[in-house]
């Protein structure tokens, strides 16, 4: 039973490039969050996702960055012309429903040159 | 408000006990988790425990919990090498009803040989 698996690892863009972040939440799993760790920091709530739902995107910037989980296929975190201020490492997590326990996964950490 | 403190850094001589501590402001937060990050790794649920209970203890983790004082710690008996890592806390904010966590700027735990 595959945990919650996250492609990229690492990805490597320039200013004003997108960055497009995958999340495949643990089988059974039907609830998502996005997490952000800046350096030195713990993390931050993003955005809570159910299927073809978005949630709770409290802690989402308003520009540049969404969020989605379609019927099919994982979860997607997108970051429009991406600048240095958005290096972090962003996590996903998923649970089978809302308050239940949230399984991490490895992250992918984002570097903008 | 919401915010989970704890202190940055902790070490400790192998074979020591560690004790970890994490104080958190939401007295109506239902689950409270620690969660392990090792170098470059993502999270590893390590325990959570229910704010009905004092006491949780699984092998060589304990977890207490004093609600009237809003605080929370985690204890590793006979620490080793391999427990070296960054610890956070972790609420669950409850007034959200989406299950975000809220964590603290995590612990690093330094153990020497």
């Amino acid at each position: 039973n595959a945990g919650v698996m996250q492609n990229p690892r690492h990805l490597v863009r320039r200013r004003g490039q997108e960055a497009r972040l995958r999340c495949s939440p643990m089988k059974g799993h039907s609830h998502v969050y996005w997490y952000r760790q800046l350096p030195e920091e713990g993390l931050k709530f993003m955005v809570y996702l159910q299927k073809e739902n978005i949630i709770d995107e409290s802690g989402m910037p308003k520009e540049r960055f969404s969020a989605e989980f379609p019927k099919e296929g994982p979860s997607i975190l997108r970051i429009q012309q991406v600048v240095r201020g958005d290096s972090a490492a962003y996590f996903c997590a998923s649970s089978t429903q809302t308050g239940d326990i949230q399984y991490f996964g490895a992250g992918t950490r984002l570097s903008v040159l | 408000g919401e915010d989970v403190e704890q202190s940055l850094f902790l070490s400790v001589r192998e074979g020591d006990s560690s004790v970890i501590n994490c104080t958190y402001t939401d007295s109506s937060s239902t689950y409270l988790y620690w969660y392990k990050q090792e170098p470059g790794a993502g999270l590893q649920l390590l325990t959570y425990i229910f704010s009905n209970m004092d006491m949780k203890q699984d092998q060589r983790l304990t977890v207490l919990l004093n609600k009237k004082d809003k605080h929370l710690s985690l204890r590793i008996a006979d620490t080793q090498t391999g427990d070296s890592a960054i610890y956070f806390c972790a609420e669950m904010e409850p007034s959200s009803n989406t299950g975000k966590l809220i964590f603290g700027q995590g612990t690093t735990l330094q153990v020497k040989p």
